[in-house]
């Protein structure tokens, strides 16, 4: 069955810098987009970015563009999401999910997600 | 971008309906036909309910219904049972980027 399962989450202090990976299996996975969501604590969920199938592009929600980097391999099975410049306001429960094909704004497997905590 | 509208919470009996509102804009949930629903227990992985305003994904029961009229969308829950208690997210895609959320809906069965 599918699966997708995040790790790399943890407390990191303002201006730090954290690693998310996210392993996947159950499915083909270079024939599908990925993206990157997160929520919040007592928020709602929140878009942050998708990848393409060949790692040759990549979009990014304006609240963290310029700070986190989504990238994948596909040889490993796995997404990442490089976060640099963390402020508080980053603090929330990080989700990978797998696209709906052919579309990138549908989202039919997700993880459980991981912590992040951004905090002095 | 703001989020897209939803109550913060509804509740309804077992066995009865209960229907769940998610307000856009034109830019949004009125503009496209590309609006969806996840349920979420808290703790586990989201889910897909609905796409494109009222398909249901294989394996999704059809007591879960998505209907929509102008800038808003709803999900119906019929024949309510006490493992539909979850918080539900609307989604919609948007002129200015995939995909737009809304805040979530605590659904409560009584």
């Amino acid at each position: 069955q599918v699966q997708l399962v995040e790790s790399g989450g943890g407390l990191v202090k303002p201006g730090g810098s954290l690693r998310l990976s996210c392993a996947a299996s159950g499915f083909t996975f270079r024939d599908y987009y990925l993206t990157w969501i997160r929520q919040a604590p007592g928020k709602g969920l929140e878009w942050l970015s998708y990848i393409s199938i060949s790692d040759d592009y990549a979009n990014y929600a304006d609240s963290v563009k310029g700070r986190f980097t989504i990238s994948r391999d596909n040889a490993k099975n796995s997404l990442y999401l490089q976060m640099d410049s963390l402020r508080a306001e980053d603090t929330a429960v990080y989700y990978c999910a797998r696209a709906l094909q052919p579309t990138v704004y549908y989202f039919d497997y997700w993880g459980q997600g991981t912590l992040v905590t951004v905090s002095s | 971008q703001s989020a897209l509208t939803q109550p913060a919470s509804v509740s309804g009996s077992p066995g009865q309906s209960i229907t769940i509102s998610c307000t856009g804009t034109s830019s949004d949930v009125g503009g496209y036909n590309y609006v969806s629903w996840y349920q979420h227990h808290p703790g586990k992985a989201p889910k897909l309910m609905i796409y494109d305003v009222s398909n249901r994904p294989s394996g999704i029961s059809n007591r879960f219904s998505g209907s929509k009229s102008g800038n808003t969308a709803s999900l119906t829950i019929s024949g309510l049972q006490a493992e539909d208690e979850a918080d539900y997210y609307c989604s919609s895609y948007t002129s200015t980027s995939p995909v737009i959320f809304g805040g979530g809906t605590k659904l409560t069965v009584l």
